[in-house]
C-alpha cells in the first residue's frame, strides 16, 4: 500500500525552538508539498519540491524553510517557532504530470507552540 | 495568484438526498486539473474525483460527479444519495501545469442528517 508518513502526529514545542517536521513517501514521487491547515482558511501551500535539492516557495513561506536531500524525504523546518505557527501540518506527494496524478497525503502533524 | 473559492462553509443534507458543493476557480492557465478531496473527522485526506481542463465529459466516480462549467470556471461536486458517512469536510483543489502546485479552497463542511 502506498504511503506518505509524517514522523509525529502531535508535537508540542516552546516559542523560539527550532522544529523539524519530517515526511517520507514510498511511491518514488517527484513532487512533495508542505501545507498548513487552519479552520476557515483551508490548506495553504508553504513550500514544494519537484526534485531532490529543489524547492519552491508557496503562498506562505515566511518563517519556514525546507530540505530535500533524498527523493523520498521532505523536511519542514521552523527556524524559531512562534505561537502563530500552531497549526495542522500536512505533507503530500504526487507524480509529475499533466493528467490525473493526484496528491497523496500523510496523516498530518498537529503542532502546538506554547 | 491562483484562487479557489468555496462559498459554502457549512451544508446540511437529508440522508438519501443529493447535494451540490460549489467550487469556482481563477486561473489564466489553459491546462489545469481540478480535484475534490474529502476529509472526515479522522483527518485523513481522501481523493474523490478528478477533472482535466480539456475533458469534455463531466467526471463521475460512483456516487460522485463533477459538474464542470469551463466558461464559468466552476467545478461543483455532486454527491447523490447521501449517506451518513459522507459527513466530512470537502476541499476543491486545482493543479497548475507549471510546477505542478496544488491550490486548495477553504472547504465546505457537509453534515448528513438521518
Amino acid at each position: 500500500d502506498v504511503k506518505v508518513t509524517q514522523s509525529s502526529r502531535y508535537l508540542v514545542k516552546r516559542t523560539g525552538e527550532k522544529v523539524f517536521l519530517e515526511c517520507v513517501q514510498d511511491m518514488d514521487h517527484e513532487n512533495m508539498f508542505w501545507y498548513r491547515q487552519d479552520p476557515g482558511l483551508g490548506l495553504r501551500l508553504i513550500y514544494f519540491s519537484y526534485d531532490v535539492k529543489m524547492k519552491e516557495k508557496g503562498d506562505i513561506p515566511e518563517g519556514y524553510s525546507v530540505s530535500r536531500e533524498k527523493k523520498e524525504r521532505f523536511s519542514l523546518i521552523l527556524e524559531s517557532a512562534s505561537t502563530n505557527q500552531t497549526s495542522m501540518y500536512l505533507c503530500a506527494s504526487s507524480l509529475w504530470g499533466q493528467g490525473a496524478e493526484k496528491l497523496f497525503f500523510g496523516s498530518g502533524t498537529q503542532l502546538s507552540v506554547l | 495568484a491562483q484562487k479557489i473559492t468555496q462559498t459554502q462553509p457549512g451544508m446540511f443534507v437529508q440522508e438519501k438526498e443529493a447535494v451540490t458543493l460549489d467550487c469556482t476557480y481563477d486561473t489564466s492557465d489553459q491546462s489545469y486539473g481540478l480535484f475534490w478531496y474529502k476529509q472526515p473527522s479522522s483527518g485523513e485526506m481522501i481523493f474523490l474525483i478528478y477533472q482535466g481542463s480539456y475533458d469534455e465529459q463531466n467526471a463521475t466516480e460512483g456516487r460522485y460527479s463533477l459538474n464542470f462549467q469551463k466558461a464559468r470556471k466552476s467545478a461543483n461536486l455532486v454527491i447523490s444519495a447521501s449517506q451518513l458517512g459522507d459527513s466530512a469536510m470537502y476541499f476543491c483543489a486545482m493543479r497548475r501545469p507549471t510546477g505542478n502546485q496544488f491550490y486548495f479552497g477553504t472547504g465546505t463542511s457537509l453534515t448528513v442528517i438521518p
